[in-house]
């Protein structure tokens, strides 16, 4: 059966200091993965996209990126965090694009203080 | 783009039924509905697809209007266990947008 795992769980950072989110998938190969963000009460963000190794789609111009070095590896990275940045971060995957669900990892609570 | 949900809160006795609605401005190809708990990941419901292909949970139904853009979740016979914030979701080329968010309560 398929696992997605995050880490860390949670995550209390410093303005302006780096981030680093790593999201991993086991028991599928090539999924698409996903990057979400949600602001405490509100709704899911999607931040990025990726159909595959090296291949990045971003839908919302921040100071935030990501990368996928390996098929079933997922990374959300900041140089420079801002109090803005704070929110529950989400990766999840599907076998395909739309015709198939989204599978969530635990999360990460991440304050920026 | 997102897609709009209405209610945005309701509040039910438990066993009373209760429709969540999802309407986009944009074409719908496919809808997606997730649920999710307070401070848990979403987790998956139904997807609907063009056509009238649909797959998901068994205790619960849903309707997909393509022409109108629009998805309907029906709860009935609701228990404690599904309160939580539903969320619908559309794809669009490679992105995928959900919704505004539906906070359901269910009282015994």
């Amino acid at each position: 059966s398929q696992t997605i795992h995050q880490w860390p769980a949670t995550l209390v950072q410093p303005v302006g200091s780096p981030l680093s989110l790593e999201c991993t998938v086991e028991g599928t190969s090539n999924p698409n993965l996903y990057w979400y963000r949600q602001a405490a009460g509100r709704g899911l963000q999607l931040l990025f996209y990726s159909v595959g190794i090296g291949q990045i789609s971003s839908e919302v111009p921040q100071n935030l990126s990501a990368s996928r070095p390996q098929d079933r590896q997922f990374i959300l990275s900041s140089k420079k965090l801002l109090l803005s940045d704070s929110g529950f971060y989400l990766c999840a995957w599907s076998a395909t694009s739309g015709r198939d669900e989204q599978y969530f990892g635990p999360g990460t609570r991440l304050t920026v203080t | 783009q997102q897609p709009v949900q209405s209610p945005q809160a309701v509040i039910l006795r438990e066993g009373e039924d209760a429709v969540i609605n999802c309407s986009s401005s944009k074409a719908l190809y496919s809808v997606h509905w997730y649920r999710q708990k307070h401070g848990e990941a979403p987790v998956f419901l139904m997807i609907l697809l063009k056509g009238g292909e649909q797959k998901g949970h068994d205790k619960i139904s849903a309707s997909f209007n393509e022409k109108k853009q629009q998805s309907s979740l029906y709860l009935t016979a609701s228990q404690l266990s599904y309160s939580g914030t539903y969320f619908c979701g559309t794809e669009r080329g490679n992105q995928f947008y959900f919704g505004t968010g539906t906070s359901l309560t269910v009282i015994p």
